[in-house]
């Protein structure tokens, strides 16, 4: 019973470099987003998608990109990495009802040096 | 543009002591969620109040949306230390667009 799979959970990367955070769920859902944790604070929404084939910016979609090409699979894509990026990274999906629980994925941390 | 305000930022109190957090915006909510997290970990849902004036109970927990939804609160009676952890309010106008709260640290003492 996977549920809301990340890849990787750790990762390092020196400004400039390009990365692609991976995300599966196995729950057929249709919402899947993508938000980022600074340290002590609350959840920031980067990207979300209802569906394969649409996405659609959130708070914070600066220097990221998404795909979503199908319902299981929503990457999170950094071109140029910057410090400001060093954050905790978490993926969640829910289905489609409007109040639906947003199942979480356990984290990618990500730091930028 | 959507944003939801919670306060306190931070909370410290007695083991046995009653604690209230609020969860604050200036838009309509479709539904609003609170969330707790432990560190290390993603947020797990505690409970979803739909209807203006709703109030939904969870053991110690209780939880209420205001009557125009545009704001929550969560009351915890005789706080555990168990109940540490931070606290988040999640919400969207729409089905599809979840935003949260700057979070509720709460750190009960023994």
């Amino acid at each position: 019973n996977a549920g809301v799979t990340q890849t990787p959970k750790f990762r390092i990367l020196k400004i400039g470099q390009s990365m692609t955070l991976q995300c599966t769920q196995d729950m057929n859902h249709n919402y899947m987003y993508w938000y980022r944790q600074d340290p002590g604070m609350g959840l920031k929404l980067i990207y979300y998608s209802v569906g394969a084939g649409i996405t659609d910016k959130g708070e914070v979609p600066n220097g990221y990109n998404v795909s979503r090409s199908t319902t299981e699979d929503f990457p999170l894509r950094l071109e140029l990495a910057a410090p400001s990026q060093t954050s905790v990274y978490f993926c969640a999906s829910r289905g489609a009802m409007n109040t639906g629980e947003l199942f979480f994925g356990e984290g990618s941390r990500l730091t930028v040096l | 543009t959507q944003l939801l305000e919670q306060s306190p930022q931070f909370l410290s109190i007695q083991e046995g002591e009653n604690l209230t957090v609020y969860c604050n915006s200036s838009s309509v909510f479709s539904s609003l969620q609170w969330y707790r997290q432990e560190p290390g970990e993603g947020p797990v849902l505690l409970v979803t109040v739909v209807t203006g004036g709703e109030v939904k109970k969870l053991k110690r927990l209780t939880f209420q949306f205001g009557d125009a939804r545009k704001d929550s609160s969560l009351h915890i009676t005789a706080a555990q230390p168990g109940d540490t952890g931070l606290y988040l309010c999640a919400g969207g106008s729409s089905a599809s667009k979840i935003i949260f709260g700057s979070g509720t640290r709460l750190s009960i003492r023994p």
